[in-house]
C-alpha cells in the first residue's frame, strides 16, 4: 500500500513564525502535491513537484514556499505565518500528474 | 480558469436507495476523472477513476462519463449509512509542464437508516 505520512496531525503556531510542514511518501512517486482545504472552498492546490528540486506553483502559492531535496520528501514552508493560513493542509503523491493521488492524513494548522 | 463543479448538497437518501452524485467540468481536454470519498476529519481516499466514455462499475459503485456533455457522475447502489461522507470529483489539469488534479468542492451525502 502507498503510504503518505505528514509529520504532524495538529499544529498551533504564532503569527509571524516560520512553519515547516513535512511529508514523506514510500512508493517512489514522481509527483508530490500540497493542498489546503477550507470549508466551502474545497481542496486548493498550493504547490506541486514533479521531480527532485523541481516545483510549480498551484492556484494559491502566495505566502508559501516548498522544498524537495529528496524524491520521497516534500516540505511546505510558511515563511511568516498569518491567521488566514489557519487551515487543513493535505499532502499527496502520485506516479504521474494525471494519475490517482494518494493523500496523507492531513495537518490541521492553527495560527494564533 | 479550469473548473470542476459539484452540487454541494447535502444530498440525503434513505438506506438501500441509489445515491446519484454529479460533476461537470470546464476543460474539454480533460480525459481522466477520479472520485474520492472523504469522511469527516479524514483525508480523501480514491473510490474510482474513469477514462472512457460510458459506465464503469465496481461493486456498488458506478462511474459514468460523458465527454461530449462534460459530465461525470457516481452512482451508489444500496446506499448504507457508512457511505455518509463528502464525495469529491477530480479532473486532470494539463496546464504547465505536468498534469495535476483539480478538485470540485465536494457533495456531502447523508444516508439515513
Amino acid at each position: 500500500d502507498v503510504k503518505v505520512t505528514q509529520s504532524s496531525r495538529y499544529l498551533v503556531k504564532r503569527t509571524g513564525e516560520k512553519v515547516f510542514l513535512e511529508c514523506v511518501q514510500d512508493m517512489d512517486h514522481e509527483n508530490m502535491f500540497w493542498y489546503r482545504q477550507d470549508p466551502g472552498l474545497g481542496l486548493r492546490l498550493i504547490y506541486f513537484s514533479y521531480d527532485v528540486k523541481m516545483k510549480e506553483k498551484g492556484d494559491i502559492p502566495e505566502g508559501y514556499s516548498v522544498s524537495r531535496e529528496k524524491k520521497e520528501r516534500f516540505s511546505l514552508i510558511l515563511e511568516s505565518a498569518s491567521t488566514n493560513q489557519t487551515s487543513m493542509y493535505l499532502c499527496a503523491s502520485s506516479l504521474g500528474g494525471a494519475t490517482e493521488a494518494f493523500f496523507g492524513q492531513g495537518t490541521r494548522l492553527t495560527v494564533v | 480558469q479550469k473548473e470542476v463543479e459539484q452540487n454541494s448538497g447535502p444530498l440525503s437518501v434513505p438506506e438501500g436507495a441509489i445515491a446519484s452524485l454529479n460533476c461537470t467540468y470546464s476543460d474539454r481536454g480533460s480525459q481522466s476523472f477520479f472520485w474520492y470519498r472523504q469522511y469527516s476529519g479524514k483525508s480523501p481516499e480514491l473510490i474510482m477513476f474513469i477514462y472512457s466514455n460510458g459506465d464503469k462499475e465496481d461493486g456498488r459503485f458506478t462511474a459514468q462519463l460523458n465527454k461530449a456533455s462534460q459530465y461525470v457522475s457516481l452512482l451508489i447502489r444500496d446506499s448504507q449509512p457508512s457511505d455518509s461522507a463528502t464525495y469529491l470529483c477530480a479532473g486532470v489539469n494539463y496546464g504547465g509542464s505536468q498534469g495535476n488534479l483539480i478538485f470540485g468542492k465536494g457533495t456531502k451525502l447523508s444516508v439515513k437508516p
